[in-house]
């Protein structure tokens, strides 16, 4: 079965400084991989995914994903980060079957300060 | 119209209540999906409807009870709730078919608080 590892649960940075989140995923086929942001009581918007090809991604809000097969990562980067940016980040990795399945990493919280 | 709507936004209701959330989307999509997330955890699946018909069932309790009317209307039953069940519901839609991959799209939730 197909997982997905956040390894920092909390991450402060502050405003103008580069992010990098990671995100380390095991599936046995080619994965799908999705970046989400949630902030506080609202639901997920997609920053990014990748599905084949440039192993490069531009996201949204200024966001970029690289995806490395041989280190099973696919880590988020964002060279300036914004106050708006604090919320919490999901990496999720989709399994396509008789249905689609999104399986969630454990989320990373951004806090922003200034 | 690229939006998945949710309503309530709010519910608060006791163990002996019967109630509904809906979630509605004009995208075109053939997927929907209800996911419920509890505080400070990741989404959690819990049925995927495709073509109107439930695809996914992630062994949800059946006091949760989902309902696809049509292809743009996913609703959920909910009756005699634990207070365990509090959470925020999420759903989402996506295209579906021909083996492709598509991204899902998810409304802001509805927040269930069961006393």
């Amino acid at each position: 079965a197909q997982s997905v590892t956040q390894p920092d649960i909390h991450i402060t940075v502050s405003e103008g400084a580069s992010l990098e989140l990671r995100c380390n995923y095991s599936y046995g086929a080619t994965p799908y991989l999705f970046w989400y942001v949630q902030s506080p009581g609202q639901g997920l918007q997609l920053l990014l995914k990748y599905f084949s090809g440039d192993t490069l991604v531009q996201g949204i809000k200024g966001f970029e994903a690289e995806f490395k097969r041989s280190q099973s990562s696919f880590n988020l980067r964002k060279p300036s980060v914004h106050w708006s940016d604090a919320a919490e980040y999901f990496c999720a990795v989709e399994q396509v079957g008789t249905a689609s399945k999104l399986t969630f990493g454990t989320g990373t919280r951004l806090q922003v300060t200034l | 119209d690229t939006e998945v709507t949710q309503t309530p936004k709010h519910l608060v209701m006791g163990m002996t209540n019967k109630k509904s959330l809906k979630c509605e989307q004009h995208m075109g999509h053939r997927a929907m999906y209800w996911y419920k997330q509890k505080a400070k955890k990741p989404p959690e699946l819990m049925f995927v409807y495709s073509y109107e018909k439930l695809s996914i069932n992630e062994s949800v309790p059946s006091r949760f009870s989902p309902e696809c009317p049509n292809s743009s209307l996913l609703n959920l039953h909910l009756h005699a709730l634990q207070p365990e069940d509090s959470a925020l519901y999420l759903c989402a839609s996506s295209q579906w078919g021909g083996g492709t991959l598509y991204e899902q799209f998810f409304g802001p939730g509805t927040r269930l608080t069961v006393l």
